[in-house]
């Protein structure tokens, strides 16, 4: 399979717990993109990644968000001290510089009790 | 502030119908996305729209952008059950691509 991929698909945790999100982009993307998706709702820009620099950042992403994409290639989000406001569809996407269609991964679903 | 709105928010509508989908975007952008989405399931890219006047089919589903307008169009022929999804539109502004809350569409056999 050559598509975006997440692990892991679903995340239940208590509040206050960290979580980390990894994303795997298609091999030769440079770019790489975070989502929030909360029920009816379309996806929010958090963040995104050319190659290993983080070019963009959302004011949605507080403090207690991070992201990393340390060679280039897969992708982090951590989420710490968790709230149950935090709890959602997270999603990964990744295009190629120039080419504009951008390609999602399956998701992670997280719940916060 | 680029905000993006879709109109209708829901479609409930018969096999073999025609309807519009519109997406009105408040700044100037430089590039219009649709994307599909079936229920937990991710996105699908269905149009990248580039310029103005520019329209892309693909089977019955045909896509148009009015830059002056700032509007864009997703046009459903003769349509099918199996189309049945939510459709989202989006605008990308200083490569931040920001989404409307999407159209979501039921079609009855």
């Amino acid at each position: 399979d050559t598509g975006v991929s997440q692990d892991p698909r679903h995340k239940i945790t208590k509040r206050g717990q960290n979580v980390t999100f990894r994303c795997d982009p298609i091999s030769e993307h440079n770019r790489l993109y975070w989502y929030r998706q909360t029920l009816g709702q379309g996806p929010e820009f958090l963040t995104y990644f050319q190659n290993e620099a983080q070019l963009e950042k959302s004011r949605l992403l507080s403090d207690r968000f991070s992201a990393e994409r340390p060679k280039g290639s897969f992708s982090t989000l951590e989420i710490q001290r968790t709230e149950q406001g935090d709890s959602a569809m997270y999603l990964c996407a990744s295009s190629l510089y120039g080419i504009e269609t951008q390609y999602f991964g399956p998701g992670t679903r997280l719940l916060v009790l | 502030e680029l905000k993006v709105e879709q109109n209708p928010l829901f479609l409930s509508m018969q096999e073999g119908k025609n309807y519009t989908i519109y997406c009105n975007y408040s700044t100037t952008s430089d590039r219009l996305y649709w994307y599909r989405q079936d229920p937990g399931k991710s996105l699908e890219s269905l149009f990248v729209l580039l310029s103005n006047g520019a329209v892309k089919q693909e089977g019955r589903l045909m896509a148009s952008l009015d830059t002056k307008a700032r509007l864009s169009t997703l046009h459903i022929t003769a349509a099918v059950h199996d189309l049945s999804a939510t459709y989202f539109c989006a605008v990308n502004r200083d490569d931040k691509i920001i989404f409307g809350k999407g159209t979501r569409l039921h079609i009855l056999p």
